[in-house]
């Protein structure tokens, strides 16, 4: 069985471009969760995806990012403008159902801001 | 005060040393305890997670959490090369986000 997936694996862009990142979750996985780890700082949650439907996006920074789910499967999120301060590493997983030890994170997506 | 504190080391240990792993916390909230280990260039795995104080053994791998102290533990028995990661310990409070740590980089050398 696959994991999650993730594309790119590193992407590299200039201050005030944009950037959209991919995750394939697990098959059969309703819920999706992007998570972002800042260089020297913890994994901090963004946000979750039960289906299509955005559950919680308490931890979105602001409104240049932007994530969808459309259909249910594959998830994008979107960096538009990207800053410095967005470098890092984005971590999407999925789970069946919403007990902690059910998350499966996928490889992460390294977005370096220059 | 931060909710986490674990310390990001590197610790390096000789093969078939015992590792000792820890982390403190501060929410009398947190209810579900874990570890993750990390690979590099790959996602946190799920290593250990348990909801009770007291020790929980899984193969060389033994969790340790005192609520009192709010203090939990991630020992390695016989450690290994192949165990060198970061392992990140990660708390719940009832919603279903973790909470973690900055995480610890392992370095066991043969």
């Amino acid at each position: 069985e696959a994991g999650v997936t993730q594309f790119p694996s590193h992407s590299v862009i200039e201050k005030g471009q944009t950037v959209t990142l991919r995750c394939d979750p697990i098959s059969g996985h309703d819920n999706l969760y992007w998570y972002r780890r800042v260089m020297g700082k913890e994994i901090k949650f963004l946000l979750h995806f039960v289906k299509e439907s955005k559950q919680d996006e308490s931890g979105m920074p602001n409104n240049r990012f932007l994530a969808e789910r459309t259909g249910g499967t594959y998830s994008t999120l979107k960096v538009q403008p990207a800053e410095l301060e967005d470098s890092g590493v984005y971590f999407c997983a999925s789970s069946q159902g919403q007990d902690y030890n059910e998350q499966f994170f996928g490889p992460g997506t390294r977005l370096t801001v220059l | 005060q931060k909710e986490v504190e674990q310390d990001p080391g590197p610790l390096s240990v000789p093969e078939g040393a015992i590792v000792s792993l820890n982390c403190t916390y501060s929410n009398s909230a947190f209810q579900y305890f874990m570890w993750y280990r990390q690979y590099s260039r790959k996602g946190p795995e799920l290593l250990m997670y348990t909801y009770s104080s007291g020790n929980k053994e899984d193969g060389r791998f033994t969790a340790q959490v005192d609520k009192s102290s709010k203090y939990i533990s991630l020992f390695i028995r016989d450690s290994q090369p192949s165990d060198s990661a970061t392992y990140l310990c990660a708390f719940g409070g009832g919603s279903y986000i973790p909470t973690f740590g900055r995480g610890t980089s392992l370095i066991v050398h043969p």
